[in-house]
């Protein structure tokens, strides 16, 4: 089946710093690209829909600047968390899919980012 | 606006036995895709079944089947046979028409799974 690949699997890091995301589509062109963040116990909520060579779109509520959003091929997006905050820390989970929107997604296995 | 609710936080079942979680939608669309995910204490999504809106029969896959309710809009997944290894958090997810842009999914509140021996 497809596989999505999200790297790296954890990170620990001071406040301040800015953490960069990878998610890689490994076996299929991954036209449209999600990203995700998830609260201890709670559901999934949508960031930003990135489609390959333009622009993500984001969630009312999102900051467009402090979740940089990159997807400048059909294998790789990525997502930056720039100058982390406590409150930053949290599950951040991709999915992509290929060119249709009833194309199924195939989720990452998640980045848990602690930020001290 | 289209919503999705689980309304059961946490459910026990015991090993072997048969459980039902529930999950409700409201779309406007005509056309729309339901799917179940299970996301274990590892975090993954691992997608379970999906069922088309226009779908007349309810999808199976192994142990999980899709009770579709068109008319209730309710879409609950029932696991036969339960395993401990069923142990997770469940989430019912939706995707909408062609007021939905993009194919984005948009998630219930997730139901926790405990099957006890």
């Amino acid at each position: 089946g497809a596989v999505v690949s999200q790297h790296p699997s954890w990170v620990i890091c001071k406040s301040g710093t800015s953490v960069k995301i990878e998610c890689r589509s490994l076996d299929f062109q991954a036209t449209t690209m999600f990203w995700y963040r998830q609260f201890p116990k709670q559901s999934l909520m949508l960031m930003a829909t990135s489609n390959e060579g333009s622009k993500a779109t984001y969630e009312q509520g999102v900051e467009k600047d402090k979740f940089l959003i990159n997807h400048a091929s059909l294998t790789l997006s990525t997502l930056t968390v720039t100058s982390a905050h406590p409150e930053d820390s949290s599950f951040y989970i991709c999915s992509a899919r290929g060119s249709s929107n009833n194309q199924p997604q195939h989720f990452g296995d998640g980045t848990r980012l602690s930020i001290l | 606006a289209q919503k999705i609710t689980q309304t059961q936080p946490g459910m026990f079942v015991q090993e072997k036995e048969a459980v039902t979680l529930d999950c409700t939608y409201d779309t406007s669309d005509q056309s729309y895709g339901l799917f179940w995910y299970k996301q274990p204490s590892s975090g993954e999504m691992i997608f379970l079944i999906y069922q088309g809106s226009y779908d007349e029969q309810n999808a199976t896959e192994g142990r999980y089947s899709l009770n579709f309710q068109k008319a209730r809009k309710s879409a609950n997944l029932v696991i036969s046979a339960s395993q401990l290894g069923d142990s997770a958090m469940y989430f019912c997810a939706m995707r909408g028409g062609h007021h939905n842009q993009g194919g984005k999914l948009i998630f219930g509140q997730g139901t926790e799974l405990s099957v006890k021996p």
